[in-house]
């Protein structure tokens, strides 16, 4: 069965400066989807960026870039020029390329960003 | 506008006494599914749709049931609520599988049982 693991339960980060979070997985497949979403206190889910591993070129949207290392299994979100509205619980989804609909979410990182 | 429509916002009940949580969707997506939100566990799936009256089990099924009679429409059943059933619920729906349909979420519903 997949799993993914975020293990920074909650980070903090100036306004301007960059921060970058952490996802690992583990799975025995060769292609699938990875997916950041981000939650603000509204609660409301928001897709952030996407990537599908069988795409070596890390996905970039604006301020918001992923490492992508399919042999280590590693799914790291980089967010510059950090801003107080990407204050929020980020979190990494993992979905198979083929076959079923499910979706396996990490435990989430908040992530708040100071003045 | 193209939504995904939870309701209600927030319930109170009681142990025993049956709920539905509606879903609906207005984007005509194929693809729909229920979760639930606990501090330290994250999002986990409970069921979800891949067609009408096609649903399957997600990775915690236990105590609830789920209806895809219509396209539009999949509410969550819990007919005999639990205080361990307490939680954040999400509905979100999507056009297809994959990188090109990602998820679209309705605003939550926060349930507590009594």
């Amino acid at each position: 069965a997949q799993t993914v693991t975020q293990s920074q339960p909650e980070m903090s980060v100036q306004e301007a400066e960059t921060v970058t979070l952490s996802c690992t997985y583990d799975t025995s497949e060769n292609n699938y989807y990875l997916f950041w979403y981000k939650q603000p206190p509204s609660r409301q889910m928001i897709l952030v960026i996407r990537q599908e591993a069988y795409k070596q070129q890390n996905a970039t949207e604006n301020r918001f870039s992923v490492n992508f290392q399919k042999a280590a299994k590693s799914f790291s979100l980089k967010i510059s020029d950090s801003q107080l509205g990407d204050t929020a619980m980020y979190f990494c989804a993992f979905m198979k390329h083929e076959g079923t609909y499910k979706y396996i979410f990490g435990t989430g990182t908040r992530l708040k960003v100071l003045a | 506008e193209a939504q995904v429509t939870q309701n209600p916002r927030y319930l109170i009940t009681v142990t025993g006494k049956k709920l539905t949580v509606t879903c609906s969707q207005n984007m005509n997506h194929e693809y729909m599914s229920w979760y639930r939100q606990d501090p330290g566990l994250g999002l986990r799936q409970i069921y979800y749709s891949m067609n009408v009256e096609v649903t399957d089990k997600g990775d915690v099924p236990e105590g609830y049931k789920v209806s895809r009679k219509e396209k539009r429409n999949f509410p969550l059943i819990l007919e005999s609520p639990s205080p361990n059933q307490t939680s954040l619920y999400f509905c979100a729906s999507s056009l297809s599988r994959g990188l090109n349909s990602p998820l679209h979420f309705g605003n939550g519903t926060r349930l507590t049982v009594t």
